[in-house]
């Protein structure tokens, strides 16, 4: 099983639309959990942290679900800017070192 | 709003060279990383450094490569001998708060060794 993993896509929607990622993890002494966005050949940027609360940051909310090691991002009212790859992020265990599934990309059409 | 910054932006090797990539990390951060990218494949891990020393390396981080902190803000991965196989991106990264904490990507050095 991968240490993260996730739907590659890509992900078609119209602006405006709702759309959701999804991505299961296989260590389950992961204690930080992360969903960061790369563009095309760019860094990966942080877009928010999960936290089992669940949190929202916008039009931005991510779940986490330790029982069934799932992570989800939920997009509302997409922009053409949110066109991206979403990159599910966890650390190892008893590590500080992340570790990346190989992203959903998700295209926002006008 | 303070940013990791990396230079080259990009570099151009011959198989065999040696190459240095520079980071400045975060000014208060602590920790500091490294990690790859090859094209089409997702991040990797490389090394993680705290407290002037290396806290955990990954299999690929073998004895050609090699990391230091040489003064109180730049942060240098070397790789001694390149090889074709090591073409990728390479990314810094520092954090702050903690060996846990959300860490900050640089914008990356490319790496091309022909």
């Amino acid at each position: 099983r991968k240490e993260v993993e996730q739907d590659p896509g890509p992900f078609n929607v119209p602006e405006g639309a709702t759309v959701a990622f999804n991505c299961t993890y296989s260590n389950s002494a992961s204690q930080s959990f992360f969903w960061y966005r790369q563009d095309c050949r760019k860094e990966p940027k942080l877009l928010m942290s999960v936290y089992s609360s669940g949190n929202e940051d916008g039009r931005f909310t991510a779940q986490l679900n330790r029982a069934s090691q799932y992570i989800s991002l939920l997009i509302r009212d997409s922009k053409l800017s949110d066109s991206a790859t979403y990159l599910c992020v966890v650390n190892g265990h008893n590590t500080d070192k992340l570790i990346f599934g190989t992203g959903t990309r998700l295209q926002v059409f006008p | 709003e303070p940013e990791v910054t990396q230079t080259p932006s990009h570099q151009v090797t011959q198989m065999g060279q040696e190459v240095i990539l520079r980071c400045v990390p975060i000014s208060n951060h602590l920790y500091f990383y490294w990690y790859r990218q090859i094209l089409g494949q997702k991040v990797e891990f490389l090394v993680s450094f705290y407290n002037n020393e290396i806290s955990e390396k990954s299999e690929i981080f073998d004895d050609q490569f090699s990391v230091e902190r040489p003064d109180g803000s730049n942060f240098t991965l070397k790789i001694r001998s390149t090889k074709l196989e090591d073409s990728a991106m390479y990314f810094c990264a520092s954090s702050g708060g903690g060996p846990w904490d959300e860490q900050f990507f640089g914008p990356g050095t490319r790496l091309t060794v022909l």
